[in-house]
């Protein structure tokens, strides 16, 4: 199955905002709610930010938050912090017989 | 709190077989589904298959279906992986992660993940 597609990199100042888009079809992002995201950072396991297109999970910072247009899902990290730097992965539910399908990954790096 | 902690990973030739076991505590295990998950040295995270808390279904990526089958044990809070024909494509670090739903089914967002092991296949 191919992967979502996202952006290989963003970058940030501390304060700023940046958004990370997950483009995926009608097959899956474009077709239901089922869009979380994934922190992941250096030697670590991943953590779960957001999901249902836009609930965060308890624990989680409010600087985040999730929404989709169409085919395409977004992340957007607000007041940037240097601890925000990682890597992070958009997931969604598919209606092919695989039934899940992650993004390729975005390097976010806090300038 | 919730704890994955995968083990068996090791060197393995092409060919041959390999099988990866997630132990869980902290939850009831038999009440929830499971993934495995992998991430190549250096690349992204791909979804490799899934079981019902009941084992009542699975699901496989294309990459690995008819190789790879996932099964669990409830009565040792385990979760397994069972890799044969393996190739130097499935050299990765295998993670399991606990589907978020519980006994509602399957909903495909994964709220617990293990560290992984690492599983490298070369001559």
């Amino acid at each position: 199955q191919s992967a979502l597609t996202q952006p290989a990199s963003v970058s940030g100042s501390p304060g700023q905002s940046i958004t990370i888009s997950c483009t995926g079809t009608s097959s899956d992002v474009g077709a239901y709610n089922y869009v979380s995201w994934y922190q992941q950072r250096p030697g670590k396991a991943p953590k779960l930010m957001i999901y249902d297109v836009r609930i965060r999970p308890s624990g989680v910072s409010d600087r985040f938050s999730g929404s989709k247009s169409g085919s395409t899902a977004s992340l957007t990290i607000s007041g940037l912090q240097a601890e925000d730097e990682a890597s992070y992965y958009c997931s969604s539910y598919t209606r092919t017989n695989t039934h899940v399908v992650f993004g390729g990954g975005t390097k976010l790096t806090v300038l | 709190q919730v704890q994955l902690v995968e083990s068996g990973g090791g060197v393995v030739q092409p060919g041959k077989s390999l099988r990866l076991s997630c132990v869980a505590s902290g939850f009831t295990f038999s009440n929830y589904g499971m993934h495995w998950v992998r991430q190549a040295p250096g690349k992204g995270l791909e979804w490799v298959a899934l079981l019902w808390y009941g084992g009542s279904d699975e699901y496989y990526a294309d990459s690995v279906k008819g190789r790879f089958t996932i099964s669990r044990d409830n009565s040792k809070n385990t979760l397994f992986l069972h890799m044969s024909s393996l190739r130097v494509e499935d050299t990765a670090v295998y993670h399991c992660a606990r589907d978020k739903a519980g006994v509602r089914g399957m909903d495909y967002y994964l709220d617990s993940w293990g560290q992984g092991t690492l599983v490298t296949v070369s001559s």
